[in-house]
C-alpha cells in the first residue's frame, strides 16, 4: 500500500458546484496535512495547511482532517473556472528531518 | 514568501550529456530541497541542500547522477548527469518558509532527453 493515496481524475464539474477532492494514507504519525495547487506549467503553490485533526475554511476552500479514518479532504465552493488545476495533497511527521510526501495530484476542470 | 526563479525553463537534451539546472532564490534560506516530477507520478525528493555541507540524497538518488552545488544562501544547482531517456522529468527547487508546511516551488524545469 502506498504512503498517499490519490485519485488522479480528471475530475470536470459544472461551474458553481462544490468540489470534493481526497486523498487516503496509511502513516499515522502523519501530523502536518498541506494542499497545493499546480496549474499547468507552473510549480506547485500552497492552498492550505492543518496541523493534526480538525477543519481549516480559507475563503472558498476548506481543509478537513480525519486522522481516525486516515483521509483527507479539500473541498472548493462556488467553484470557478481559475479553479482548473492539478491539486496535489502532502503529508509528513513532525520531525525536522521528516519529508513530505506528495500524493499524485487529482486533475480538476470547471466547466463554465 | 519567497519568489523562485529556474533556468531553464525547459531544454530538450540528447542521450548521454549532462544538463545543470539553476535556482534562485529572492531571500536567504537555509535549506533548498530538488524533486522530480515524473508524468502520472507524485513529487519525489531527490536531495536536501545546506549551504557549507554536502547535500543529502534521498534513497534511490546519487551524487554521482545528480551533483549539487550550493554556494550561498540564494542559490542553488542541479546537474542531470549522463542522462537517459529515463531522466525525461519536471525538476523543481522548493524552500521552506515558517515550517516545513509552508514550501515554496520554482516554476520547474522540463527536461526531455532523446
Amino acid at each position: 500500500q502506498k504512503e498517499v493515496e490519490q485519485d488522479p481524475g480528471p475530475l470536470s464539474v459544472p461551474e458553481g458546484a462544490i468540489v470534493s477532492l481526497n486523498c487516503t494514507y496509511s502513516n499515522s504519525a502523519f501530523q502536518y496535512f498541506m494542499w497545493y495547487r499546480q496549474y499547468s506549467r507552473k510549480g506547485p503553490e500552497l492552498l492550505m495547511y492543518t496541523y493534526s485533526s480538525g477543519n481549516k475554511e480559507d475563503g472558498r476552500f476548506t481543509a478537513q482532517v480525519d486522522k481516525s479514518s486516515k483521509y483527507i479532504s479539500l473541498f472548493i465552493r462556488d467553484s470557478q473556472p481559475s479553479d482548473s488545476a492539478t491539486y496535489l495533497c502532502a503529508m509528513s511527521e513532525v520531525g525536522r528531518d521528516d519529508k513530505i510526501i506528495f500524493g499524485k495530484g487529482t486533475r480538476l476542470h470547471i466547466l463554465p | 514568501s519567497a519568489v523562485i526563479s529556474q533556468k531553464p525553463s525547459r531544454d530538450i537534451c540528447q542521450r548521454g550529456t549532462s544538463l545543470t539546472i539553476q535556482c534562485q532564490v529572492d531571500s536567504q534560506v537555509t535549506m533548498m530541497f530538488w524533486y522530480r516530477q515524473q508524468p502520472g507520478q507524485s513529487l519525489t525528493l531527490i536531495a536536501t541542500a545546506n549551504q557549507g555541507s554536502e547535500a543529502t540524497y534521498e534513497s534511490g538518488f546519487v551524487i554521482d547522477k545528480f551533483p549539487i552545488s550550493r554556494p550561498n544562501l540564494t542559490f542553488s544547482t542541479l546537474t542531470v548527469s549522463n542522462m537517459s531517456p529515463e531522466d525525461s522529468s519536471i525538476y523543481l527547487c522548493s524552500v521552506e518558509g515558517l515550517g516545513k508546511e509552508t514550501q515554496y516551488f520554482g516554476p520547474g524545469t522540463r527536461l526531455l532527453v532523446l
